[in-house]
């Protein structure tokens, strides 16, 4: 199995840029998650989808962070526009996961380094 | 609340010798699963091993084996005959069995020397 991918794996951009990750999840995976790590916050779940479906998006910081899962194998997560607070680390992970959870392994991409200028 | 505390900012070892990481959680919960998961300077998160709460029995992987004490809520760590490519950052992480949401530690940073 491929695993997780996630592209790219570093963007360097500059404020008030759009940025759009992408994220292919694992073969029959049917829950998505997308995280975003940095030294003082460490590893924050920004939202969830399950089936397709967002679930769980209380933690996408503000109005500037859209996602989106078209299909079953892709998913996006845009920034716009960038500012520099916005540089992290950004994972993408998947599972077999029901709705509710019950303790499945999420599998995690190798990340994306975003840094705004 | 539940929370997850890993109370080593930063580890070192041997190679060949053995060490153990701490992670303590807090839950009211009866059911449950724990994970450890490495981070080393690829940044890419790799499953080490993983716990069932239920399961009395230790989770082992290779080299690297839990000590779970549920009473005590102590989820610990032991690798053993470190080898330079252990050098990462370890972080437990905790599920309830009705949530899909992890709770993370705080990491512990473990570097093998040769």
């Amino acid at each position: 199995d491929a695993g997780v991918i996630q592209s790219p794996r570093h963007e360097v951009t500059e404020m008030g840029q759009e940025v759009t990750l992408r994220c292919k999840p694992i073969s029959g995976h049917n829950s998505l998650f997308w995280y975003r790590q940095t030294m003082m916050r460490g590893l924050e779940l920004l939202i969830y989808f399950n089936n397709n479906v967002p679930i769980d998006d209380s933690g996408m910081p503000e109005d500037r962070f859209s996602a989106k899962m078209p299909n079953a194998s892709f998913s996006t997560l845009k920034i716009q526009p960038s500012e520099p607070r916005d540089s992290a680390v950004y994972f993408c992970a998947s599972s077999l996961a029901g709705l509710a959870g019950s303790g499945e392994t999420q599998y995690f991409g190798p990340g994306t380094r975003l840094l705004v200028l | 609340a539940q929370t997850v505390t890993q109370s080593q900012p930063e580890m070192s070892v041997q190679e060949a010798e053995t060490v153990t990481l701490s992670c303590t959680y807090d839950t009211s919960e009866n059911n449950y699963y724990l994970f450890w998961y490495k981070q080393p300077p690829s940044r890419q998160m790799i499953l080490v091993i993983r716990q069932e709460a239920y399961k009395q029995q230790n989770a082992t992987e290779n080299r690297f084996s839990v000590n779970f004490q549920k009473a005590a809520k102590s989820f610990s760590l032991k690798i053993s005959d470190s080898q330079l490519g252990d050098t990462a950052m370890y972080f437990c992480a905790f599920t309830g069995s009705g949530t899909y949401k992890y709770i993370f530690g705080t990491g512990t940073r473990l570097k093998v020397l040769a």
